[in-house]
């Protein structure tokens, strides 16, 4: 089954832009994703799917602020001008035809 | 729009059954989705725990599986999950969510806590 890995934590300024890394283990680097962002004491909401050609598709409401882009297995989130509020877990997630996975998740901590 | 609703005992006792349902609104569970159960322990990341199709196939984390069981209400439009034998390991905070693909909504998530 595929495994996703994201870094546990990062930063960064209030107003700037931040990229977010998903990576697909060995095999699996064709698997679309979604990203969801989960602010704190609160449920995760879907933020996009994201194919391996960069293609991508946000959910209803989700800022212009937020954009995907793939390079292999790597799947990326950019945030661009953060707000206060962006300040969250960002988790990944893949499927298979028998089983859903997530990534570990990447606190993110605007500064 | 979509909006899921979980309710279900907020405490149950080890080696007991814990019991979820979903509600859903704006949506129909004989749609084409899969309808699931996700639970996150405090502190930690999100677990897919199992779900079921429109058509009725379920599908397990295979962790769980012997425990697990997902089912479905069309005339209530709702679905529900029960998973036995519990232990404090299954003390978390379980969301219900729609899958179309990936999940793409999610309810508001209800904390089961396994206590005696």
């Amino acid at each position: 089954q595929p495994v996703l890995t994201q870094l546990s934590s990062g930063s960064a300024p209030l107003g700037s832009s931040v990229k977010l890394t998903c990576t697909l283990s060995s095999g699996h680097s064709s698997y679309i994703i979604a990203w969801h962002q989960q602010q704190p004491g609160k449920a995760p909401r879907f933020l996009m799917k994201l194919e391996g050609s960069g293609s991508y598709n946000k959910g209803s409401g989700v800022p212009d602020r937020f954009s995907g882009s793939s390079s292999g297995a790597d799947r990326y989130l950019t945030i661009s001008n953060l707000q206060s509020d962006d300040e969250a877990d960002y988790f990944c997630e893949t499927w298979d035809s028998s089983t859903r996975v997530f990534g570990g998740g990447t606190k993110l901590t605007v500064l | 729009q979509v909006q899921l609703q979980e309710s279900g005992p907020g405490l149950v006792k080890p080696s007991g059954t814990l019991s979820l349902t979903c509600a859903v609104s704006g949506g129909s569970v004989s749609s084409t989705n899969w309808w699931s159960w996700v639970r996150q322990s405090p502190g930690k990341g999100l677990e897919w725990v199992g779900e079921i199709s429109h058509a009725g196939i379920t599908s397990y984390n295979p962790a769980l599986k012997s425990r697990v069981t997902v089912s479905v209400d069309r005339p209530k439009n709702q679905f529900s999950l029960k998973l036995s034998s519990v232990t404090a390991a299954d003390t978390a905070v379980y969301y219900c969510a729609r899958a179309t693909g990936g999940f793409d909504y999610w309810g508001q998530g209800t904390l089961v806590t396994v206590s005696s």
